[in-house]
C-alpha cells in the first residue's frame, strides 16, 4: 500500500465550476499537509499548507484535513482555465526530513 | 529573494554513464532535498541534506549520492545510469529554523538515459 493515494484523473470541468481534489493516507504520524500545483514538466509550486485537522482558506482555494479519516481535500472555487495543471498533495511528520507525495491529479478547466 | 535554481535544465546520457546535477537553494534556506519524478508520478524522495550531512534517505540505491556545500547549494550524483533513471529531478530547499517547514522547488532537471 502506498503511503499517499491520489486519484490521477484526468478531471475535466467547465470554467466557473467548483473543483474537489482528494488524497488519502495511511501514516497517522503525518501532521503537516500541503497542496502543490505543477505545470507541465515544471517544478511544483506550493499552494496551501495546513497543520493538523481543520480548514484553511486562501482566495479561491480551501484546504481541508480530516486526520481521523486520514483524508485531505483541496477545493477550488470559480475555476479558471489558468488553473489547468496537475495538483499534488504532500505530507510529512514532525521531523520534516521526508515529504510524501501523491501521484497527482491532472485538472483541465475548459473555457 | 532568489528562488531555487537548478542546472542543467535538460540532459541526455547513455546507460552506464555518470551525471551530476546542481542546485542553489533559496536565500535564507539551510536544507536541501532531492526528489525524482517519473512521468505521470508524484515526486519520490531521494535524500535530504542539512549542515552538509545527509539527514534522511529514501529507497534509492547507493549509486545515488549527494553533497551539500557551506553556502547550502547541493549536488546530486548518479553513477552507472540505468534507463529507469530517466525522470525529472527536483531540488527543494527549506529552512528548519521555521516552526512550519515548507518545501520550495526548483524547475527541475529533465534527465534522459538512452
Amino acid at each position: 500500500q502506498k503511503e499517499v493515494e491520489q486519484d490521477p484523473g484526468p478531471l475535466s470541468v467547465p470554467e466557473g465550476a467548483i473543483v474537489s481534489l482528494n488524497c488519502t493516507y495511511s501514516n497517522s504520524a503525518f501532521q503537516y499537509f500541503m497542496w502543490y500545483r505543477q505545470y507541465s514538466r515544471k517544478g511544483p509550486e506550493l499552494l496551501m499548507y495546513t497543520y493538523s485537522s481543520g480548514n484553511k482558506e486562501d482566495g479561491r482555494f480551501t484546504a481541508q484535513v480530516d486526520k481521523s479519516s486520514k483524508y485531505i481535500s483541496l477545493f477550488i472555487r470559480d475555476s479558471q482555465p489558468s488553473d489547468s495543471a496537475t495538483y499534488l498533495c504532500a505530507m510529512t511528520g514532525p521531523n520534516f526530513n521526508k515529504f510524501y507525495f501523491g501521484s497527482g491529479t491532472k485538472l483541465n478547466v475548459k473555457p | 529573494e532568489t528562488g531555487v535554481t537548478q542546472s542543467p535544465t535538460h540532459l541526455i546520457k547513455t546507460r552506464g554513464q555518470q551525471v551530476t546535477l546542481r542546485c542553489s537553494s533559496q536565500s535564507g534556506h539551510n536544507t536541501v532535498s532531492w526528489y525524482q519524478q517519473a512521468l505521470g508520478q508524484g515526486p519520490q524522495f531521494i535524500f535530504q541534506y542539512y549542515r552538509e550531512e545527509e539527514n534522511g534517505r529514501g529507497n534509492f540505491p547507493p549509486r545515488f549520492s549527494g553533497l551539500q556545500f557551506p553556502n547550502y547549494s547541493s549536488e546530486l550524483n548518479v553513477n552507472a545510469l540505468e534507463l529507469d533513471d530517466s525522470a525529472l529531478y527536483l531540488c527543494a530547499s527549506s529552512s528548519n529554523r521555521d516552526r512550519d517547514e515548507k518545501l520550495f522547488f526548483g524547475s527541475g532537471t529533465q534527465l534522459s538515459v538512452l
